[in-house]
């Protein structure tokens, strides 16, 4: 079965890290973009980072320098450390697999989220 | 940065009725508009890709249209299961989700 499942949610006090697991089934992450949406409690999806097949990686402004994507080949899963977390970082943290065609892209598959709590 | 707005926020119809979403873009994006259903408590799920293709598995009720700046999401015949909410998603540069429209069951 194609799935993705998200892990490593919980709660932190602010200044504190954390790293989520995603691990793909079904398909190699590698080979693919992988992307994390997050969404604040009652708010809307937000996008923040990417990694590409290639290996390069982007951030949205709001975790830029703080946050790093990255993947293990072998395990065949998606990483994300969250370090300088803030009150404002508190959301359920979705990985998605971002599915490129000739002029379009959309997320196709997502995990079930983790939810990130900052809170002192 | 490309903004996305959606109208309305949210909407109450009866089952059986038309109901038809709104999604502008700050600038153009031709067809880089995707549509996502969000139910509480769950991920979302891909309705629409490239503005008007429907996702395999996905009811023909749903039909997306629009290009340019302009998009729109229609439900031909509101069913009970469609309470949700509903968000539009850009990918013409970087990624950005529009606020999203809560749709309700009268």
């Amino acid at each position: 079965e194609v799935q993705l499942v998200e892990s490593g949610g919980g709660l932190i006090q602010p200044g504190g890290s954390l790293r989520l697991s995603c691990a793909a089934s079904g398909f190699t992450v590698s080979s693919n973009y992988m992307s994390w949406v997050r969404q604040a409690p009652g708010m809307g999806l937000e996008w923040v980072s990417i990694i590409y097949s290639a290996g390069n990686t982007y951030y949205a402004d709001s975790v830029k320098g703080r946050f790093t994507i990255s993947r293990d080949n072998s395990k065949n899963t998606l990483y994300f450390q969250m370090n300088s977390l803030r009150v404002e970082d508190t959301a359920v943290y979705y990985c998605a697999r971002l599915y490129v065609g000739s002029d379009w892209e959309t997320f196709d598959l997502w995990g079930q989220g983790t939810l990130v709590t900052v809170s002192s | 940065d490309i903004q996305m707005t959606q109208s309305p926020s949210s909407l109450s119809a009866s089952v059986g009725d038309r109901v038809t979403i709104t999604c502008r873009a700050s600038q153009t994006i031709n067809n880089y508009l995707n549509w996502f259903q969000q139910k509480p408590g769950k991920a979302p799920k891909l309705l629409i890709y490239a503005a008007s293709t429907l996702q395999s598995g996905v009811p023909s009720r749903f039909s997306g249209s629009g290009s340019g700046t302009d998009f729109t999401l229609t439900i031909s015949s509101l069913q009970p299961e469609d309470s949700a909410t509903y968000y539009c998603q850009q990918s013409s540069s970087g990624r950005t989700f529009g606020q999203g429209t809560k749709v309700e069951i009268k």
